[in-house]
This record gives C-alpha cells, sequence and structure tokens, in this order.
C-alpha cells in the first residue's frame, strides 16, 4: 500500500491565484481530513470527511473547499490565495468503526503564497 | 472546548538519559489523549494513545506515557533516550464531531534534541 499521497510537495502562488491540493489513500479509509500547520500553532484542522458525499468545517475552514466524490480521493482547494494561507498541508485518514481513531499522515504540501 | 498544552518548545536531553515531554490537557468529559512524532519533511505518526484503563499507557518505539487525572497531565517519557528520537512531538486530544468524526486538537508542539 502507499498509504496516504499528498501532490504537489512544494507549490508557490500568488495572491489570488486558485489551486487544488490532492490527497489520496489506498487502505478504503472512510474518514479523510485536510489540517495545516503553522510554527508553534500545532495542527489545525480545516475540513473533514466521514465518506464519499459527506464534508463538514474543522477549525480553519475560511478561504478552502472541499468534496469528496470517491472513497480513495478528498482534494483541497484554494479559491482565493492570500499570504496568510502560507502553511503546510497535511491530508490524513482513518478507519470509522469504534476506537480506529488512529490517522494516518501524509508527507504534507508546502505551500507559499506571496 | 477540548484542548492541550506543551509548554516547552523545546528539550535537549543527552543520549542514553531519560527523557520527558510534557503535555497538560483541558477538557470536558473524559480524555482521549495521544502523541504524535514528526520527523523532519515528513507527516505525522502515531505514538501511543489513552483512552481508559491503566494510567500508564506503552507505545511505540520504547515510548510510554503517564495520565494523570489530578494534574491534567500526560506527559511522555522514555527510560534511555536515542539521538534517533530527536523530532519534534505533538500531544492531541480528540473529541467527537459532526458524524461522530474524530476531531483532533493538537498542542504546539516540542522539538526534542538528543545528543550524543
Amino acid at each position: 500500500n502507499a498509504g496516504v499521497t499528498q501532490t504537489p510537495k512544494f507549490q508557490v502562488l500568488k495572491t489570488g491565484q486558485s489551486m487544488t491540493l490532492q490527497c489520496a489513500q489506498d487502505m478504503n479509509h472512510e474518514y479523510m481530513s485536510w489540517y495545516r500547520q503553522d510554527p508553534g500553532m500545532g495542527l489545525r484542522l480545516i475540513h473533514y470527511s466521514v465518506g464519499a458525499g459527506i464534508t463538514d468545517q474543522g477549525e480553519v475552514p475560511n478561504g478552502y473547499n472541499v468534496s469528496r466524490s470517491t472513497t480513495e480521493d478528498f482534494p483541497l482547494r484554494l479559491l482565493s490565495a492570500a499570504p496568510s494561507q502560507t502553511s503546510v498541508y497535511f491530508c490524513a485518514s482513518s478507519y470509522s468503526t469504534g476506537h480506529a481513531d488512529t490517522q494516518y499522515f501524509g508527507p504534507g504540501t508546502r505551500l507559499t503564497v506571496l | 472546548a477540548q484542548s492541550v498544552a506543551q509548554p516547552e518548545d523545546q528539550v535537549n536531553v543527552a543520549e542514553g538519559n531519560p527523557l520527558t515531554v510534557k503535555c497538560t490537557y483541558s477538557v470536558s468529559g473524559n480524555p482521549y489523549l495521544f502523541w504524535y512524532v514528526q520527523y523532519p519533511n515528513r507527516g505525522l505518526q502515531f505514538l501511543l494513545k489513552y483512552i481508559t484503563g491503566d494510567n500508564l499507557v506503552k507505545g511505540s518505539y520504547g515510548f510510554e506515557a503517564e495520565f494523570n487525572k489530578s494534574q491534567t497531565s500526560f506527559h511522555l517519557k522514555k527510560p534511555s533516550a536515542l539521538v534517533s528520537d530527536s523530532a519534534l512531538y505533538f500531544c492531541a486530544v480528540r473529541d467527537l464531531g459532526s458524524y461522530n468524526f474524530n476531531k483532533f486538537y493538537f498542542g504546539s508542539g516540542t522539538k526534542l534534541n538528543v545528543k550524543p
């Protein structure tokens, strides 16, 4: 299994540009989520999904959109990038039953918005 | 609201010495607490978790954590540190969101430096 994969690894955008961060997992996990990691702030939850067609907001959803059309993929869209969105983005997935709350993280996407 | 705090930005220990990385929590209800480790340019990896039962939880790579309800703490420990333990460590608390999704709230992280 490849686990959780993310593309691209690095991206530089100009203010106002849009882009999509890709995330895929091959473990048949129902739960998927996006976090951003900023220095001194740990990871903060942006959006999450509990299955195809079902998404919800996390702590810091503004400026980001998500959709989940398949179990495997959970892309994160930035509609109009802002310098405040400069961060490292992590996708995670997990099973959905009982105490199966161990999350598997992707390697991250480092985004810089100029 | 659920939250955790990691009071130390950095911890320095010599190889072979015991290490402790501190975490305190603030939760409503029973706490579900976790430790994750992040190596450079990698995603987070699960180390261990406390849900209920024995206050001493054993995890991966020889790490353990002690849950202390009276002090609202969940400190990560290892009896003998290795240079390869050098990494960024995150404490987290789990809450249930919509659809019973496991929402995690992470601390700010503690950088562990183990010197030979």
